[in-house]
């Protein structure tokens, strides 16, 4: 089955600055790839996606990367700001079922 | 409705006990899927249903678990024996297709077994 990766497990920003957030995965016939936001008792919310024919895609601060031949997908989050701290998960699919990495804590410093 | 509702939100048990996990999806959406979230972790997938039927049931963890959606609507994860390791964040979510995209997720229950 699919076995996707994330990194860094925490990370933590100054507000204004950049956050990146790294996921790999395992089987190549995955083909969307969906960022989720978390925040603390809530539920999993989606804040971008990125299927597999293209390579970037952005969404006003927030972009996301797809590199297929070396089966990785970044996060980029720009002008951090307070309001975007929060546990950020990775995920890949090649159907109905969404294999997800173990999430990345941000925390943005004001 | 509205949204993926989950019921109850929270639910304390004791060891060995039977309970039942509620999700009303989104109407309208003939795909569910319920998933596991422990503590620091993502979620992991339990099953997932197209209409009435078990699509896929693979992620079920061993044969206490179970999960019946009789009408293509509601759906109950039902746990039987229960066990200290169950104790996680059960999500339900739906979508119009059995694609990975256009998931809505519920907000879960958070079943502590003590």
């Amino acid at each position: 089955g699919e076995n996707v990766e994330q990194h860094p497990s925490t990370l933590s920003v100054q507000e204004g600055d950049s956050a990146v957030i790294k996921c790999t995965y395992s089987d190549s016939a995955s083909n969307y790839f969906p960022w989720y936001k978390q925040e603390l008792g809530k539920r999993p919310q989606l804040i971008i996606d990125i299927r597999s024919n293209v390579g970037e895609k952005k969404d006003q601060r927030i972009a996301v990367t797809l590199n297929k031949t070396a089966k990785h997908f970044s996060l980029h989050i720009t002008e951090t700001q307070p309001e975007d701290s929060a546990v950020y998960f990775c995920a890949a699919s090649r159907d109905y079922k969404l294999s997800f990495g173990a999430g990345t804590t941000v925390t943005v410093r004001a | 409705g509205a949204g993926v509702s989950q019921t109850p939100s929270n639910k304390v048990t004791e060891k060995g006990k039977y309970v039942e996990l509620r999700c009303d999806p989104i109407s309208g959406h003939t795909a569910l899927y319920w998933y596991r979230q422990s503590l620091g972790q993502g979620p992991e997938f339990l099953i997932y249903f197209q209409g009435t039927g078990a699509a896929d049931d693979s992620g079920l963890p061993n044969d206490r678990f179970f999960a019946v959606r009789p009408e293509g609507s509601v759906s109950t994860l039902k746990i039987q024996r229960t066990e200290r390791g169950d104790s996680a964040v059960y999500l339900c979510a739906s979508s119009l297709g059995g694609t990975g995209d256009g998931y809505t997720f519920g907000s879960g229950t958070r079943l502590t077994v003590v």
